[in-house]
């Protein structure tokens, strides 16, 4: 089955900085790269997310890059705010009607 | 539109003891997961229903877990008994459809913690 492997554990980064995430995916089949932000108490929240069609989609300050060739894909923090601190899973599904199998989460802090 | 709704949000019991999680998908939602998150690791799936079939349940483990979503609308999961292992956050998700959209929704969860 999909196993997804993410780096760093923790990242610390000042203001404004840029924060990268790197997850990478053993499963050729996988086609669906979602990524979530959780917050404390609270559930995981999908951020952005990418189809296996695509090398990289933007959404205002953040940005997924997918390599299927190297099966790892990205996830990039421009302009880092304080509120962009929680832990980050990536996640991966292979066919159509699988579940989502999710990294162990990279604690985010951002500090001013 | 009100997101997925779960309760109680916290739960303490003694080990032995039985304990039930209620969760309310996002209307229309017809893909319901439960998700088990160990302190300081990503969510694992427990189950997934479409409609009121649990298709996915291989990583349950049903000596001591249940789970049923009468109606293809709530779910409930359940653990008899509970064991000091089980003290995780339960969450419930939700998705219009797996085939078709990925999108999951979670709820804020559940914390156990089993003495």
């Amino acid at each position: 089955g999909e196993n997804v492997e993410q780096h760093p554990s923790t990242l610390s980064v000042q203001e404004g900085d840029s924060a990268v995430i790197k997850c990478t995916y053993s499963d050729s089949a996988s086609n669906y790269f979602p990524w979530y932000k959780q917050e404390l108490g609270k559930g995981p929240q999908l951020i952005i997310d990418i189809r296996s069609n695509v090398g990289e989609k933007k959404d205002q300050r953040i940005a997924v890059t997918l390599n299927k060739t190297a099966k790892h894909f990205s996830l990039h923090i421009t302009e880092t705010q304080p509120e962009d601190s929680a832990v980050y899973f990536c996640a991966a599904r292979g066919q159509a009607g699988t579940a989502l199998i999710f990294g162990k989460g990279t604690t985010l802090s951002v500090s001013s | 539109e009100a997101g997925v709704v779960q309760s109680p949000r916290y739960k303490i019991i003694e080990k032995k003891q039985p304990v039930a999680f209620w969760c309310n998908p996002i209307s229309g939602h017809n893909t319901l997961y439960w998700y088990r998150q160990n302190l300081g690791q990503g969510p694992e799936l427990l189950i997934r229903y479409e409609n009121e079939e649990a298709v996915d349940d291989s990583q349950l483990p049903k000596d001591r877990f249940s789970a049923e979503r009468l109606k293809g609308v709530d779910s409930t999961l359940k653990i008899q008994p509970a064991e000091l292992g089980d003290s995780a956050v339960y969450l419930c998700a939700s998705s219009l459809s797996s085939a078709t959209n990925e999108k999951l929704f979670f709820g804020s969860g559940t914390q156990l913690s089993v003495l």
